[in-house]
């Protein structure tokens, strides 16, 4: 089984900043199957990148997601304060199909 | 645009089973990747399997041996049976819909799932 480790747990950081999100993967992860979602508070996942950079219907050109391998990156360009939220990455797989990473909240600092 | 409800009891007692149903609004349930995804309170997103309108399934292997996802095309419902209940097993329970297999594109709100005597 593949495990994703999103780092860091926490990012403090303030509106305007750019924001760099982590996912490594345990095994080599094809690229056309690592996906990002967004949660905020209350709220279901949306999904924002898909196929590891390539941005899903509707998000703003500020999320971008690039990497291969077993390195995987998040990039929030200039932090608006509704992008405040929990970030996981995810990763399909023959065995056991879709797994998460345990999430990366972004807090305003 | 496609919307996703869930609906079920929110409390079950342990060793029971729980039975949640998701309705699909404004679109057909053919030719999709229908999940349930399960979140504890308080933590992460923990994926417990798919159907493809076909019926086709695919589980977690780590909750393989309770759940049972099938799917009702007349009534463009998909359902997840989970056994063998126990506190674990508390979480939000979202139904999710995927363009592909690899990818969770539409989300229904959740709904709350409490295992308690």
């Amino acid at each position: 089984e593949i495990v994703l480790t999103q780092s860091p747990g926490t990012l403090s950081l303030s509106p305007g900043e750019r924001a760099t999100l982590s996912c490594r993967a345990s095994q080599s992860v094809s690229s056309s199957y690592l996906a990002w979602y967004q949660q905020k508070p209350g709220q279901a996942p949306r999904l924002l990148i898909y196929g590891a950079s390539s941005r899903a219907t509707g998000i703003p050109d500020r999320f971008s997601g690039s990497g291969s391998g077993t390195d995987f990156t998040l990039t929030i360009s200039r932090l608006e304060p509704e992008d405040f939220a929990v970030y996981y990455c995810q990763q399909y797989g023959s065995s056991p199909g879709i797994t998460f990473g345990q999430g990366t909240r972004l807090e305003i600092k | 645009q496609v919307q996703l409800q869930e609906s079920g009891p929110g409390l079950v007692k342990p060793s029971e089973t729980l039975s949640l149903t998701c309705t699909v609004s404004g679109g057909s349930i053919s030719s999709y990747y229908w999940s349930w995804i399960r979140q504890p309170p308080g933590k992460g997103l923990e994926w417990i399997g798919y159907i493809y309108y076909s019926g086709s399934t695919n589980y977690n292997p780590s909750l393989k041996s309770r759940v049972t996802i099938s799917v009702d095309t007349s009534k463009n419902q998909f359902s997840l049976k989970l056994s063998s209940v126990t506190a674990a097993d508390t979480a939000v329970y979202y139904c999710a819909r995927g363009d592909t297999p690899t990818t969770v594109t539409t989300w229904g709100q959740g709904t709350l799932v409490t295992v308690s005597s």
